[in-house]
């Protein structure tokens, strides 16, 4: 158990609608990332929200949006939804924001079919 | 930019086999380079990592991994393979780039371990 915890598990919807991904990160740990695993795409970085601020972005869509609350935790927004969207939408979460500063945690994800 | 080439998606070893998955990274600046494990239906988990210092970085369940600056590699090696070890292994680096911590991951390489 990494302490990184992430609801829903599994998310079925249509094309067109919106969803919230959310996360809650390990106890102590300022920093949260999102990444979507795709077959196709593999596992892309999407964004990082340190201490309620965005500190690195990634391959994030315009339909897509984040952010990370006073309590720390973190939702994941996604609209407009495709079918491509369908992935597993992991959380990771770290102590500090630059590299050197600890490892991600990562969270067992939310998988994410769209109908 | 930063990124990272993992070679062969697929590795079968035999139990009791060296280990060896291959990683080659491409960075701009001074590289933090990881290795994480992904075992079915779970979330990512940190094997080892390089910052700075030793070139030999000792890791959890017997494996390690060289960085050679020369060569841009790091591979990740294991003596003797166990059948607990069969799962998809990810390389990854990041680096010091505008206060963030855009962590970028290998396409991934499937370890298989047979009798």
């Amino acid at each position: 158990d990494s302490g990184v915890t992430q609801t829903p598990k599994h998310l079925i919807t249509a094309t067109g609608q919106r969803v919230t991904l959310r996360c809650s990160p390990r106890s102590g740990d300022l920093s949260v990332y999102w990444y979507q695993q795709s077959l196709d795409q593999g596992l892309q970085f999407l964004i990082q929200y340190y201490n309620g601020e965005e500190r690195a972005k990634g391959n994030i869509l315009e339909r897509f949006s984040a952010q990370q609350f006073p309590d720390l935790h973190s939702e994941l927004n996604l609209s407009s939804l495709e079918l491509g969207d369908s992935a597993l939408y992991f959380c990771a979460s770290s102590i500090g924001a630059g590299p050197g500063t600890g490892e991600l945690f990562f969270g067992e994800g939310s998988r994410l079919t769209v109908l | 930019a930063q990124s990272v080439t993992q070679l062969g998606s697929h590795v079968s070893v035999s139990e009791g086999a060296l280990v060896l998955l291959r990683c080659n990274y491409s960075s701009s600046v001074p590289p933090y380079l990881f290795w994480y494990v992904q075992y079915p239906n779970q979330g990512l988990q940190l094997l080892l990592k390089y910052t700075t210092g030793a070139t030999l970085v000792k890791g959890i369940n017997g494996f390690e991994a060289e960085f050679k600056k020369s060569e841009t590699s790091f591979h990740l090696t294991k003596p003797s393979a166990h059948m607990s070890d069969a799962a998809e292994y990810f390389c990854a680096v990041s680096g010091f780039t505008g206060g963030g911590n855009k962590l970028t991951f290998g396409t991934g390489t499937q370890l298989k371990v047979e009798l």
